[in-house]
């Protein structure tokens, strides 16, 4: 079974670029999470889906960040432009059910350095 | 508001000598409990869950976990740690308030070194 993919691994920008992240869940898992790891942090939720609707994204930071997730498949999580603390590994994951009750399957992640 | 804490950034430990890593919350009633391991360069993996029942649970590659309600606490443990142990450990709650329901919440981990 493939597990969640995610690109590019890495990307380099400078401040007030935009990149994008992509991520692809597990085939038939409903519930995908973008998540935001600061070195010598533990993860921290920016937006959860489920299906093609936004469950949760309470922490996203809505002035430069965006996601989408337009066919309940695949998502794309943007920033737009990026600040000197945007720098982090950005992680999907994806379940079958909720957190609550289910396993996340997390990518290898997405580092970005902004310079 | 919900918190995991795990007191200890970072733990050395032999190969082939038992490890232990912290993990304490704060939370009203029971919790919904995870360790997840992250290996360098790779995403986070279940190591175990807790929802209820046996408060001591069994996990993947040897680790069990024991919760205890009168500490608040969900610590990990393995008896013998094999050099392929080195990693960084997260303990996680599930949210269970209203405005943030289901939502997997992380401690800041903990870095576990394994020498010869």
């Amino acid at each position: 079974e493939a597990g969640v993919a995610q690109s590019p691994r890495y990307k380099i920008i400078e401040k007030r670029q935009s990149v994008a992240f992509w991520c692809n869940p597990i085939s038939g898992h409903a519930t995908l999470y973008w998540y935001q790891q600061i070195l010598g942090q533990g993860p921290k939720l920016l937006i959860q889906f489920q299906n093609n609707g936004v469950v949760d994204d309470s922490q996203l930071p809505k002035d430069r960040f965006s996601a989408e997730r337009l066919k309940g498949v695949d998502s794309t999580l943007k920033i737009q432009p990026a600040k000197l603390e945007d720098s982090a590994v950005y992680l999907c994951a994806s379940s079958f059910g909720l957190a609550a009750t289910g396993e996340l399957f997390f990518g290898e992640g997405s580092r970005l350095t902004v310079l | 508001a919900q918190s995991v804490t795990q007191p200890d950034i970072h733990i050395t430990v032999s190969e082939g000598a038992s490890l232990e890593l912290r993990c304490n919350y704060s939370y009203g009633a029971t919790p919904y409990l995870f360790w997840y391991v992250q290996s360098p360069g790779q995403g986070l993996q279940l190591l175990l869950k807790y929802f209820s029942g046996d408060t001591l649970v069994q996990g993947i590659k040897g680790f069990e976990a024991e919760f205890k309600r009168s500490q608040s606490s969900f610590n990990l443990r393995k008896p013998s740690v094999h050099w392929s142990d080195a990693a960084e450990y997260f303990c996680a709650v599930v949210s269970m308030t209203t405005d943030s329901w289901g939502k997997l919440q992380f401690g800041s981990g903990t870095q576990v070194v394994v020498t010869p």
